[in-house]
């Protein structure tokens, strides 16, 4: 299968500040990328969808100012958590549709966790 | 909107033993795709088995399976043979012509 990374796998941040979580996909092109957000024991929650050279598509809900997202390859999209606050702690994990043997399908990243303190 | 059911919030079996996950689905769409993935305790979402709408026949994955009943909109996941790499988070998922939508998770407890 498509190996999808993301980075950093977990970080923790100060109240206020800002960060960034960088979604890759390693041996293929993606022109979709996808943003989920997951509390503890539940489903995952799409955020947003991103595609490469345009703007993403949030859901609804989703505050778009908040969390910024760039798609300015078709190999990396970023999320950017501005001025982060403890309510958005939670797991987030990023997914990148891809054609293999001709079938569309979705890979996901192993997920960052972040925590604000 | 579609919507994607999962009634077990968890489900336990002895090792070696099968085991049935339960999905169902709500849609107007005719041409769509569903798929179950797993998501162990590292957090990695792991593409378990998907299925077509078109097609007919089951998908078969080694030991898995699946139990695709269009007009009921079922879509249940059988584990042969279970092993302890097998637990985890089990989700099913829809996807039609937009967003892949997830139910809300089954956790397998497998008991040596």
């Amino acid at each position: 299968g498509a190996v999808v990374s993301q980075h950093p796998s977990r970080v923790i941040c100060k109240s206020g500040t800002s960060v960034k979580i960088e979604c890759r996909s390693l041996d293929f092109q993606a022109t979709t990328m996808f943003w989920y957000r997951q509390f503890p024991k539940q489903s995952l929650m799409l955020m947003a969808t991103s595609n490469e050279g345009s703007k993403a598509t949030y859901e609804q809900g989703v505050e778009k100012d908040k969390f910024l997202i760039n798609h300015a390859s078709l190999t990396l999209s970023t999320l950017t958590v501005t001025s982060a606050h403890p309510e958005d702690s939670s797991f987030y994990i990023c997914s990148a549709r891809v054609w293999l043997s001709s079938r569309d399908t979705q890979y996901f990243g192993p997920g960052t966790r972040l925590t604000v303190l | 909107a579609q919507t994607v059911t999962q009634s077990q919030p968890e489900m336990s079996v002895q090792e070696a033993e099968t085991v049935t996950l339960s999905c169902t689905y709500d849609t107007s769409e005719s041409d769509y795709y569903l798929f179950w993935y797993k998501q162990p305790p590292s957090r990695q979402m792991i593409l378990v088995i998907r299925q077509e709408a078109y097609k007919q026949q089951n998908a078969t994955e080694n030991r898995f399976s699946v139990n695709f009943q269009k007009a009921a909109k079922s879509f249940s996941l059988k584990i042969s043979d279970s092993q302890l790499g097998d637990a985890a988070m089990y989700f099913c998922a829809y996807r039609g012509a937009q967003k892949l939508v997830f139910g809300q998770g089954t956790r397998l407890t497998i008991n040596p």
